[in-house]
C-alpha cells in the first residue's frame, strides 16, 4: 500500500524566514512525487514534481529514497506562500495519486 | 491557459437522492478522474478513466458511484443515493499534454442533508 504522511498541519513562519514542509511516504515501488499547492478560494495546482528537479517560486524538492522523504523548502518565505500545501504520490506514472494530509504555511509579515 | 471546470460549485441535496457532478476536462487531455475530501481530512482518490472505461477505482467508489463520459466533452460522477457521509468536496481532474501531470477543477461542494 502506498502512503503519504506531512505530519505538520500548520506551520507558521516571519517572512523572509526559510520554511521547510515535510513528507514522508512509503511505497514498495519507485514512486513519482509531487507537491501540490492550494490558494485561498483556487484549485489545487501543481507546484513541482521530483522528476523535474526545478526551483518554482523559490521552492525545491528532493526525493530522499534512503529515508524516503520528499522535504518542500524556501530560503526565504514570502507573505503570498501562505497557503495549504500537499505532497503527493503516484506509484505508475499518470496515475491516481495518493495525498499527504496537507500542511498550512502561514507567513507572518 | 486551459482549465478543467466543474459544475455545479455547490449542490446541496436531500439523502436517498441521485446527484450527477460534471466536469470538463481540457480538452486534449485522455486520462480523467475525481477524488473526494471530506472536510478536515484528506485529499482521497474515488475512480480514473480512459478510453472510455474505469482503469482504477478505490475502495470508496461501490456500486452506488458511477462515471460517464457521454460526450466528448463531459466527464460526470453519478452517486445513485446520497448518504450523509458523501457529503465532501469532489475534485475532477484531467491528464495529457507534454507535462502529462493532473490538473485539477475547482471542485464541487456536495452537502448531503
Amino acid at each position: 500500500a502506498q502512503r503519504v504522511t506531512q505530519p505538520e498541519k500548520l506551520l507558521s513562519v516571519f517572512k523572509g524566514a526559510p520554511v521547510e514542509l515535510k513528507c514522508n511516504y512509503s511505497y514498495s515501488g519507485s514512486p513519482e512525487l509531487f507537491w501540490y499547492v492550494q490558494y485561498s478560494r483556487q484549485r489545487l495546482q501543481l507546484l513541482l514534481r521530483h522528476i523535474s528537479r526545478e526551483s518554482i517560486k523559490g521552492f525545491t524538492a528532493d526525493l530522499n529514497k534512503g529515508e524516503t522523504s520528499f522535504h518542500l523548502k524556501k530560503p526565504f518565505a514570502q507573505e503570498e506562500d501562505s497557503a495549504m500545501y500537499y505532497c503527493a504520490l503516484s506509484g505508475l506514472a499518470g496515475n491516481m495519486l495518493t495525498f499527504g494530509g496537507g500542511t498550512r504555511l502561514m507567513v507572518k509579515p | 491557459e486551459p482549465e478543467v471546470t466543474q459544475t455545479p460549485s455547490h449542490q446541496v441535496t436531500q439523502m436517498g437522492q441521485e446527484v450527477i457532478l460534471r466536469c470538463v476536462p481540457i480538452s486534449n487531455h485522455l486520462y480523467f478522474y475525481w477524488y473526494r475530501q471530506i472536510l478536515g481530512q484528506k485529499v482521497e482518490f474515488l475512480v480514473s478513466f480512459y478510453n472510455n472505461e474505469i482503469s482504477e477505482k478505490s475502495e470508496i467508489f461501490d456500486d452506488q458511484f458511477s462515471v460517464e463520459r457521454p460526450d466528448g466533452s463531459n466527464f460526470t460522477l453519478k452517486i445513485r443515493s446520497t448518504k450523509l457521509e458523501d457529503s465532501a468536496m469532489y475534485f475532477c481532474a484531467s491528464r495529457g499534454g507534454v507535462a502529462d501531470t493532473q490538473y485539477f477543477g475547482p471542485g464541487t461542494r456536495l452537502t448531503v442533508l
